[in-house]
């Protein structure tokens, strides 16, 4: 089975500085895909960024990189140069690449990310 | 591509009554998946389907729960006799199968159900 966990319930960051938000995810599986959504209150899913178990660097999209330390099972998003519209409930969640589950995505249970101007 | 459609955006229904959802996923893609959201949780699968097939059902989908993807274009998700333990957010999200994990699914926004 696969779990996320989401230790922030709330974060706040000044608009224009950096944040991480924390994850942490435990598996059996050999093999998987760890991925961030952001969520704003119309409900929407929004793809973020995406790290493979098996890639050798953190990925970058922009202004979000993710923090993958494979050992400690962790997977931090980290966003630069905060924006107001960055202020959204944003999830971590994994699937497996291997076996008859991979169709499915596990999620935490998410971190609210307020922006201050 | 005008990205994964649901309507309608919000419902509020009576206990007991039946409600359906609808899906519109992106056009080219054959995996289809339900998802539920409850307040202050990360969405929970439900179900999907590849095609016009239903290849998983979750525990989490009782027998008041119906989901059914005709000729593998849209889907809708049926509950019958609605309890207030139902109201929750549903997501529907697609993807293509053989494309890589990198890119994940594509989400709509969601269905926000009240059982009053």
């Amino acid at each position: 089975a696969q779990k996320i966990t989401q230790t922030q319930p709330g974060m706040f960051v000044q608009e224009k500085e950096a944040v991480t938000l924390d994850c942490t995810y435990d598996t059996s599986d050999p093999s998987y895909g760890l991925f961030w959504y952001k969520q704003p209150s119309s409900g929407e899913m929004i793809f973020l960024i995406y790290q493979g178990s098996y890639d050798q660097q953190n990925a970058t999209e922009g202004r979000y990189s993710l923090n993958f330390q494979k050992a400690r099972k962790s997977a931090n998003l980290v966003i630069s140069a905060s924006q107001l519209g960055d202020s959204a409930m944003y999830f971590c969640a994994m699937r497996s690449l291997s076996g008859g589950s991979n169709y499915k995505l596990t999620f935490g249970k998410g971190t609210l990310l307020t922006v201050n101007p | 591509d005008t990205g994964v459609s649901q309507d309608p955006r919000h419902k509020i229904t009576k206990r007991g009554q039946n409600v359906t959802f609808r899906c519109d996923p992106i056009s080219e893609h054959n995996r289809l998946y339900w998802y539920r959201q409850t307040l202050g949780q990360g969405p929970e699968f439900l179900t999907y389907f590849q095609n016009e097939a239903q290849l998983e059902k979750s525990r989490l989908l009782s027998d008041r729960f119906s989901a059914e993807r005709p000729k593998g274009s849209f889907s809708t998700l049926e509950i019958q006799r609605t309890e207030q333990g139902d109201s929750a957010m549903y997501l529907c999200a697609s993807s293509l199968v053989g494309a890589g994990a990198y890119y994940g699914y594509t989400f709509g926004s969601g269905t926000r159900l009240t059982v009053v």
